[in-house]
């Protein structure tokens, strides 16, 4: 069955990086892209990017430009979302979701790993 | 702000239906597929609806999903305690070059 597990909690200072990772299983890594969401907390869900865990190429949304990057490791099927430049308002939950069909971006996702919690606090 | 506009809540009382709606704009829905996802308290998203009015397997027929020129609705019959959730819309726009989701709609089970 497909599983994303996700890496633990994370506790950051305002300025510092996080590099978040999402290991996949049960399904072929390279042939899926994989997505990023934010959620704040009580707040609504927000795309981040996607990785074409195929081909390593990557879209990022504007809000994020510059400060997030998406990368994987197809030897270990894991997905890797790092984000600089962390503020207050960065405290969120973070999913990696993966895209519904192969080969293509669909924007719709079937499977979601169970989200990490990144609080940003000085 | 999210492009994408959806009632902050609803409510209706178990064994009703409800409907929840998605509107946007040329870019986003009234161009691309509109999926719907559900977020127990606590959890990750769940796939309820794709490609505007497909189900996931596993997904009961209580849920179906419609869009019209620029708008989407999910529709919940049968209403559960359990189905009390938050609902977000998703689609592409493509000004934005960027997925989007909608603000989340609240369900209260009466």
């Amino acid at each position: 069955q497909v599983q994303l597990v996700q890496s633990g909690a994370e506790v950051k200072k305002p300025g510092a990086s996080v590099k978040i990772s999402c290991k996949a299983s049960g399904y072929t890594f390279s042939s899926y892209a994989m997505h990023w969401v934010r959620q704040a907390p009580g707040q609504r869900l927000e795309w981040m990017g996607w990785l074409n865990a195929g081909d390593g190429n990557t879209k990022y949304s504007q809000n994020f430009q510059g400060r997030v990057t998406i990368t994987r490791d197809t030897s270990a099927s894991t997905a890797y979302m790092e984000l600089s430049s962390l503020r207050s308002e960065d405290t969120a939950v973070f999913y990696c979701a993966r895209d519904r069909l192969p080969k293509r971006i669909t924007y719709s996702h079937d499977y979601w790993g169970q989200g990490t919690l990144v609080t940003v606090s000085s | 702000q999210s492009v994408l506009t959806q009632p902050p809540s609803v409510s209706a009382a178990p064994g009703q239906k409800v409907t929840i709606s998605c509107s946007g704009s040329s870019s986003n829905i009234g161009n691309n597929y509109v999926s719907w996802y559900q977020q127990l308290p606590g959890t990750a998203p769940k796939l309820l609806i794709f490609e505007n009015n497909k189900r996931p397997s596993g997904i009961p027929d209580r849920f179906s999903g419609s869009k019209s020129g620029t708008s989407a609705t999910l529709g919940i019959t049968g209403l559960q305690t359990g189905d009390e959730a938050d609902y977000y819309c998703e689609t592409w726009d493509g000004s934005l070059s960027a997925g989007v989701f909608g603000g989340g709609t609240k369900l209260t089970v009466l």
